[in-house]
């Protein structure tokens, strides 16, 4: 069966510091993948998604960037933190067995920025 | 463009009496459509979907939910809430004609309270 990972659960950085968050994913090959920021408990944004390796595709302009450096490997990373980067940090993956995939989430990483 | 409105902020029900939760939805083509539930501090858990076939969907702890094309809407049901359904649900769609990256809409997520 295909499990997601995340890593740290819970993150606290000070403003102006790096972040380097982690999402694998195991027993499926070439997943689409993806990263939310929840914000306040409610709504996601979809931030980034990404349907092979190097291939990352932008859905809101930020401070924030991704890589896929492997097939099941998906990193949110940011070279210099805001206040407004705090949040619930979410990352996802779907099959590609077009068109019934279902996204499957992980359990998620919550950031402080200080 | 695909959307989704949850439009409760929170439903409050009665332990043993029936949930729903509504959710309408616009897409330019057919619509693919998920229900999510959400516990404090964690991941999205799936519940169900609609893809084709049968409106009316069964999925996970006792929930369902109808898909009701004239009215767009995907209401989530359950006949007998428990306390522990208290939860954030959301709603998603997706537009079957869009393959790039099979992104879902997400709607803004209604907190379910279930009173003893």
């Amino acid at each position: 069966s295909q499990t997601i990972h995340q890593w740290p659960a819970t993150l606290v950085q000070p403003v102006g510091s790096p972040l380097s968050l982690e999402c694998t994913v195991e027993g499926t090959s070439n997943p689409n993948l993806y990263w939310y920021r929840q914000a306040a408990g409610r709504g996601l944004q979809l931030l980034f998604y990404s349907v092979g390796i190097g291939q990352i595709s932008s859905e809101v302009p930020q401070n924030l960037s991704a890589s896929r450096p492997q097939d099941r490997q998906f990193i949110l990373s940011s070279k210099k933190l805001l206040l407004s980067d705090s949040g619930f940090y979410l990352c996802a993956w779907c099959g590609t067995a077009f068109p019934q995939e279902t996204q499957y989430f992980g359990p998620g990483t919550r950031l402080l920025v200080l | 463009a695909q959307s989704v409105a949850q439009p409760e902020d929170q439903v409050n029900v009665a332990e043993g009496n029936p949930l729903t939760v509504k959710c309408t939805y616009s897409v330019s083509g057919n619509p693919y459509l998920f229900w999510y539930v959400q516990y404090p501090n964690r991941g999205l858990q799936f519940l169900l979907k609609y893809i084709t076939g049968d409106n009316l969907v069964k999925g996970s702890y006792g929930f369902e939910a109808e898909f009701n094309k004239s009215q767009t809407s995907f209401h989530l049901k359950k006949p007998s809430a428990l306390v522990s359904d208290s939860a954030l649900y959301f709603c998603a769609v997706r537009d079957s004609t869009k393959a790039a990256g099979n992104k879902l809409t997400f709607g803004g997520g209604t907190r379910v309270l279930v009173k003893p």
